[in-house]
């Protein structure tokens, strides 16, 4: 198993600013995933980032919104720029297993709200 | 491709009595099945799985789920609910066949253990 952190835990931001949100993992992993939770809504992947690549964006996120950065293998970080109200989530990184079928483990998430 | 439905956005039991929380899958090839747990202001914790072999899977904290390949289900049970068992339950699907890595997951489905 792995264990990840995340910072900020939660933030209340205003409109216009923007929040880098940081994730750390405490072994080596290839793939970090970076999810978005709406109020009331499922899990829904912004991105994949591998390190020493330019990470993968999901249809509808896209990189001057979303800039991430993995500068090794056991960390990474997610910025959600020029922020609006309905960028309020709760944002999640997430690693996966060695395998296909290993399952994914979830950071504590970050609780963004944006006046 | 593969999708997961989970059709209950909420279920209600009493504690002392079964519960169980309804997932169904679509995938090409075989599927690789998972469930999650998510706890209020807390990330998504791993409860169990199914890769092959023995269609019950037993997890954590006294829960299974049965595997039924011909009504493309992963149903989650367990056999006297608690109210601590009352969280946010997400369901996960990836094709084994290749394709994604990535899983798909479920809305959640919300459990209310009444005590």
């Amino acid at each position: 198993s792995a264990v990840i952190s995340q910072k900020p835990s939660r933030d209340i931001c205003q409109r216009g600013t923007s929040l880098t949100i940081q994730c750390q993992v405490d072994s080596q992993v290839t793939m970090m995933f970076w999810y978005r939770q709406q109020p009331g809504q499922s899990l829904t992947l912004i991105a994949t980032a591998n390190q020493g690549s330019e990470a993968t964006y999901e249809s509808g996120f896209v990189i001057d919104k979303f800039p991430i950065s993995r500068p090794n293998l056991t960390f990474s970080t997610l910025t959600v720029s020029n922020m609006s109200p309905e960028d309020s989530s709760i944002y999640l990184c997430s690693v996966e297993g060695q395998f296909s079928y290993n399952e994914q483990f979830f950071g504590p998430g970050t609780r963004l709200t944006v006046l | 491709a593969q999708s997961v439905a989970q059709p209950e956005d909420q279920v209600n039991v009493a504690e002392g009595n079964p519960l169980t929380v309804k997932c169904t899958y679509s995938v090409s090839g075989n599927p690789y099945l998972f469930w999650y747990v998510q706890y209020p202001n807390r990330g998504l914790q791993f409860l169990l799985k199914y890769i092959t072999g023995d269609n019950l899977v037993k997890g954590s904290y006294g829960f299974e789920a049965e595997f039924n390949k011909s009504q493309t289900s992963f149903h989650l049970k367990k056999p006297s609910a608690l109210v601590s068992d009352s969280a946010l339950y997400f369901c996960a699907v990836r094709d084994s066949s290749g394709g994604s890595y990535i899983p798909t997951f479920g809305r959640g489905t919300s459990l209310i253990v009444h005590p």
